[in-house]
């Protein structure tokens, strides 16, 4: 298996612009969260997802961020319009189901700079 | 709720050592504990977990972690670190009823010296 997919690895844009950051979960698997890391706040969980239904978005920081997942192999997170203080490195992860101590595959990250 | 404490931002050691890196978390209920490890500009990896049964669990790479419930602590260790383990390495908790929500430690950073 590829692993969790997610795209772009690195994002530069300029304050006030539309970013959309993008991830395809492991085949299969039935839970996706994406988590924001910096270092000031370490790694939060920002929202996750069972069969493509937001279940807990709670971390979601304010009405600029938002989060879809249209179908089991894809979903987006996306700022608009994106802030200097949104600078971070994005990870989506996935998972399989909730009998298992659900580990969490983590992809490679996206690490967003806001001009 | 669930929280979880490293007590070292970053540890160095030289090569052959052993390390220990601390973790105590807090919660008012039954909690499954979790290792991740992360190497530069890579996600995270489950290193080891404990679920249940023996409070000594192992993991990959030679790392073993013994959860103690008393003391609420949940501390990885390695009796011989290799340069390779230089990474950053975060506890985590999660609630074993209801709820996917996993709250992660700050990290602690290994840092191995040669």
């Amino acid at each position: 298996d590829a692993g969790v997919i997610q795209s772009p690895r690195h994002e530069v844009t300029e304050m006030g612009q539309e970013v959309t950051l993008r991830c395809k979960p492991i085949s299969g698997h039935d839970y996706l969260f994406w988590y924001r890391q910096t270092m000031m706040r370490g790694l939060e969980l920002l929202i996750y997802f069972n069969n493509n239904v937001p279940i807990d978005d709670s971390g979601m920081p304010e009405d600029r961020f938002s989060a879809k997942m249209p179908n089991a192999s894809f979903s987006t997170l996306k700022i608009q319009p994106s802030e200097p203080r949104d600078s971070a490195v994005y990870f989506c992860a996935s998972s399989l189901d909730r009998v298992s101590y659900n580990e969490q595959f983590f992809g490679p990250g996206t690490r967003l700079t806001v001009l | 709720a669930q929280s979880v404490t490293q007590l070292d931002s970053q540890v160095p050691v030289f090569e052959e050592a052993p390390v220990e890196l601390r973790c105590n978390y807090s919660s008012s209920v039954s909690v499954y504990l979790f290792w991740y490890v992360q190497y530069p500009n890579q996600g995270l990896q489950l290193l080891l977990k404990y679920l249940s049964g023996s409070t000594l669990v192992k993991g990959i790479n030679g790392f073993e972690a013994e959860f103690n419930k008393s003391q609420t602590s949940f501390h990885l260790r390695k009796p011989s670190v290799h340069i390779s383990d230089t990474a950053e390495y975060f506890c985590a908790v999660r609630k074993n009823t209801g709820g996917f929500k996993t709250i992660f430690g700050a990290g602690t950073r290994l840092f191995v010296k040669a």
